[in-house]
């Protein structure tokens, strides 16, 4: 099973700072990790899929990079909307797994 | 606009049975993987199961080998999951999600809170 870890657990930031978020795999795999956002009371949302390619509708804000089993996903700007929790996600083997999660919260 | 809607969630007591449907709109049913994800209170999230978009080929994590079966009726648009032997570390909310064969989860459904008690 390829574990993902991400750090930090909890960001603290205000807004319009940058947020970075890290996203660490226990072995390559490749591209093929994605990243969510989840708000509280509600189900998670896509954000970035193979590691750099923002989903539909998403913000320009958002952007994801790495490769093999190094990832970031920056937040350039806080908005006060971008306060959640965010997960990790790789899709190269089977079981499918999920990092533990950062909480981005407003300092 | 694609969307996903769970049912079938709800109070069951350890040891018994729930299927949870996912109604799907908005794109080629057909055409698209399938998955669950479950989430414990307070905790992350955690993939359950995959099927392929025309049912073939199914994946299941190992926390639910053996006890919950997925499946599909692509003529209805809608997926199901099929939960026996249920046990207390089985309550969680529920999210049906597209995707996760070879693509990424999303859109998602609001999920379905499965409570597993006596």
């Amino acid at each position: 099973e390829i574990v993902l870890t991400q750090s930090p657990a909890t960001l603290s930031l205000s807004p319009g700072e940058r947020a970075t978020l890290s996203c660490r795999a226990s072995q390559s795999i490749s591209s093929q990790l994605a990243w969510y956002q989840q708000k509280p009371g509600q189900a998670p949302r896509l954000l970035v899929y193979d590691a750099s390619n923002r989903a539909t509708g998403i913000p320009a804000r958002f952007s994801g990079s790495g490769s093999g089993t190094d990832f970031t996903l920056t937040i350039s700007s806080l908005e006060p909307e971008d306060f959640a929790v965010y997960y990790c996600q790789q899709r190269s083997n089977w079981p499918r797994t999920f990092g533990q999660g950062t909480k981005v919260e407003i300092k | 606009e694609m969307q996903l809607l769970e049912s079938g969630g709800g109070l069951v007591q350890p040891g018994g049975s729930l299927r949870l449907s996912c109604a799907a709109s908005g794109f080629t049913f057909g055409n698209s993987a399938m998955t669950w994800v479950r989430q414990a209170p307070g905790k992350g999230l955690e993939w359950v199961s995959t099927i392929s978009g025309g049912g073939a080929a199914t994946f299941y994590a190992d926390a639910v080998k053996g006890r919950f079966t997925i499946s599909r009726d692509n003529s209805e648009n809608t997926q199901y999951l099929q939960m026996t032997s249920l046990r207390a570390e089985d309550t969680a909310i529920y999210y049906c999600a597209k995707g996760g064969h070879y693509s990424a989860f999303g859109p998602w459904g609001k999920g379905t809170l499965v409570t597993v008690s006596s």
